[in-house]
């Protein structure tokens, strides 16, 4: 059984492009769910797609957008790259028939550099 | 949600019980203690939760006190592989997202 799975491992951009990046949930789970972790910080949450639709956000710009595929799959996608947006992004999965989104299963992440 | 206090980093002997603290004074009744840990270079891992009472599974116990504003989660038989940074997390029912703090960083030695 597969876990989470997330592609590219690592990625280096240019301040000012555009990235965008891949997660394929836990199989059986229907919910996929962002976050961005800065060096030494724990994991900050940016949003959470079910059944297609961004159903939260955190306290992330617009810059930051999503998208949640039929096969449950999602991409982050990142426009206008900072300096401030090198970061490690995970995705987490879960099942919402399961009882709700708080046992989330991580994927190794994205190692995001722009420069 | 309510907020956790984690002391930033503990150490432990090979083989003995970790025994990782965690203060959250304002949870509210249908809030559940929820552990995650993050091993170097990896994503967060599950361990376990709780709402009032004691928890066991194949990684840990989790102890909350009666009053529910403080937990411990306990390692029984500490390996270098549970070296890690370990986050306690207060979870609403009805949330859909984990709220990390700073976690504490839990050092296994030989």
């Amino acid at each position: 059984d597969a876990g989470v799975t997330q592609s590219p491992t690592h990625l280096i951009k240019t301040r000012g492009q555009q990235v965008t990046l891949r997660c394929s949930p836990k199989s059986g789970h229907d919910t996929v769910s962002w976050y961005q972790q800065a060096l030494g910080q724990g994991p900050q949450f940016i949003f959470q797609y079910y059944e297609e639709e961004e159903r939260q956000r955190g306290n992330f710009p617009d810059r930051f957008s999503g998208h949640q595929f039929p096969n449950y799959s999602s991409e982050l996608n990142v426009n206008a790259l900072l300096l401030g947006d090198s970061a490690l992004y995970l995705c987490a999965s879960s099942d919402q028939a399961a009882g709700g989104s708080y046992e989330q299963y991580f994927g190794p992440g994205t190692r995001l550099t722009v420069t | 949600d309510a907020k956790t206090t984690q002391p930033p980093s503990m150490d432990c002997a090979e083989g003995r019980a970790a025994n990782l603290p965690c203060n959250h004074s304002t949870i509210s009744g249908n809030e559940y203690v929820y552990w995650y840990r993050q091993i170097h270079s990896q994503g967060p891992q599950y361990i376990i939760h709780g709402l009032k009472n004691n928890e066991t599974n194949e990684m840990a116990s989790l102890i909350i006190t009666e009053d529910r504003k403080s937990s411990t989660l306990i390692l029984p038989h500490a390996t270098l592989r549970d070296t890690a940074v370990y986050y306690c997390i207060v979870i609403n029912q009805g949330a859909q997202k984990l709220v990390f703090g700073q976690g504490t960083r839990l050092t296994i030695n030989p």
